[in-house]
């Protein structure tokens, strides 16, 4: 099945520096990759679509400038959260859509800690 | 605009029976997909079943079944003969064929009683 993958799996930062999360699909194209953020014993959050090659849709509420998105090829996708402070501790799942097939399939996460 | 409600935020079953969680939704988009996911401790989420808004027979995944009831805006999920590795946080989302984005009901913690 389509496998997609995330780095790093966990982080802890201190406040203030930022931190660059990858997600990759590793045995598919993906012209089309979300990025979601759950807090503790919440939902699921679209944050943003990034679309490779052009410029990401942020959702209404979600800053742009702190949370960097680049998809820069049809394999890979990039959300750093610049000058993290703790309020952005969460889990930050992307999923990717496969070209062909139009699936989509979620990456296993990542668990940010911003001390 | 999409919305998907579980209102059930924890329920517990005795292992080997069959449990019900609900999840209703509204949309106006006449095609859309329903899913149901798991998501344990670890974080990931863990696809179970599908259901297309076209499909006129309920989807079925072994021991999972989808109840699906259009008029009714409903898609719930049953999970038959429950086992201990059941215990976990079960998600219904939704997908348009517009939007392509998922949106995520609140979860519902199912704990499977020895």
């Amino acid at each position: 099945g389509a496998v997609v993958s995330q780095h790093p799996s966990w982080v802890i930062c201190k406040s203030g520096t930022s931190v660059k999360i990858e997600c990759r699909s590793l045995d598919f194209q993906a012209t089309t990759m979300f990025w979601y953020r759950q807090f503790p014993k919440q939902s699921l959050m679209l944050m943003a679509t990034s679309n490779e090659g052009s410029k990401a849709t942020y959702e209404q509420g979600v800053e742009k400038d702190k949370f960097l998105i680049n998809h820069a090829s049809l394999t890979l996708s990039t959300l750093t959260v610049t000058s993290a402070h703790p309020e952005d501790s969460s889990f930050y799942i992307c999923s990717a859509r496969d070209v062909n097939s139009y699936e989509q399939y979620f990456g296993p996460g990542t668990r940010l800690t911003v001390t | 605009a999409q919305k998907i409600t579980q209102t059930q935020p924890g329920m517990f079953v005795q292992e080997k029976e069959a449990v019900t969680l609900d999840c209703t939704y509204d949309t106006s988009d006449q095609s859309y997909g329903l899913f149901w996911y798991k998501q344990p401790s670890s974080g990931e989420m863990i696809f179970l079943i599908y259901q297309g808004s076209y499909d006129e027979q309920n989807a079925t995944e072994g021991r999972y079944s989808l109840n699906f009831q259009k008029a009714r805006k409903s898609a719930n999920l049953v999970i038959s003969a429950s086992q201990l590795g059941d215990s976990a946080m079960y998600f219904c989302a939704m997908r348009t064929n517009t939007g392509n984005q998922f949106y995520f009901g609140t979860g519902t913690s199912l704990t499977v009683i020895p």
